[in-house]
């Protein structure tokens, strides 16, 4: 059975703070790997995409992904209280299909 | 990014009415695009990924009867819930994949919120 494991949280950080997110994979194939933000009540919005070992900023937001270590992580900079979501991470196996493995999401709290 | 469109966003229904909801993708061919399911506090659940001019194929344990998918054009894909109940209360979320140099991206519709009374 593959898996996206990710803790549910929810993790409260100060705001301007650094939020660091974890999520784990147990397909060793997989090759893509998604960030998604979801406030609540709304459906998924793409934050960022990754596909090589090693860092991707794109303005806050870093991800990070070691196949190694089967990790992907998002990190985002000078939290905001807007930031405040649950974000879900996705990664795309290795099988044939386009389908996602969602983790079950981590609860992000940005306080004021 | 891609923009995905759902309609419609709300729907309140009687017990045993069918209920159609749309998924078109705007500005971009769709081949592929996927139905989920999210129920409150809950993560997303595949219900089904949708081939352009193809069957549906759906996840273990999603009646393929009562959740009826037709994607008759590269930019339309269609979810029909028949014979609603209560229990089919949900919320309902479309995705589309692009293709091109980011093959692998989902692009999630707005969502459909479902009650069924």
């Amino acid at each position: 059975q593959k898996e996206v494991e990710q803790n549910s949280g929810p993790l409260s950080v100060p705001e301007g703070a650094i939020a660091s997110l974890n999520c784990t994979y147990s397909d060793r194939g997989s090759q893509s790997f998604f960030w998604y933000r979801q406030y609540s009540g709304k459906s998924p919005e793409l934050i960022m995409s990754i596909y090589s070992n090693g860092d991707k900023e794109d303005g806050r937001f870093t991800a990070q992904l070691n196949k190694a270590s089967q990790y992907v992580s998002l990190l985002i900079r000078d939290s905001q209280p807007s930031d405040s979501a649950t974000y879900l991470c996705a990664v795309k196996p290795t099988s044939g299909t386009y389908k996602y493995i969602f983790g079950t999401g981590t609860r992000l709290k940005v306080l004021a | 990014g891609a923009v995905v469109s759902q309609h419609p966003s709300r729907v309140i229904c009687k017990s045993g009415t069918s209920v159609k909801i749309e998924c078109r993708s705007l500005d971009f061919q769709a081949t592929t695009m996927f139905w989920y399911r999210q129920f409150p506090k809950q993560s997303l659940m595949l219900m089904a990924t949708s081939n352009e001019g193809s069957k549906a194929t759906y996840e273990q344990g999603v009646e393929k009867d009562k959740f009826l998918i037709n994607h008759a054009s590269l930019t339309l894909s269609t979810l029909t819930v028949t014979s609603a109940h209560p229990e089919d209360s949900s919320f309902y979320i479309c995705s589309a994949r692009a293709g091109g140099t980011s093959p692998n991206i989902q692009y999630f519709g707005a969502g459909t919120r479902l009650s069924v009374l």
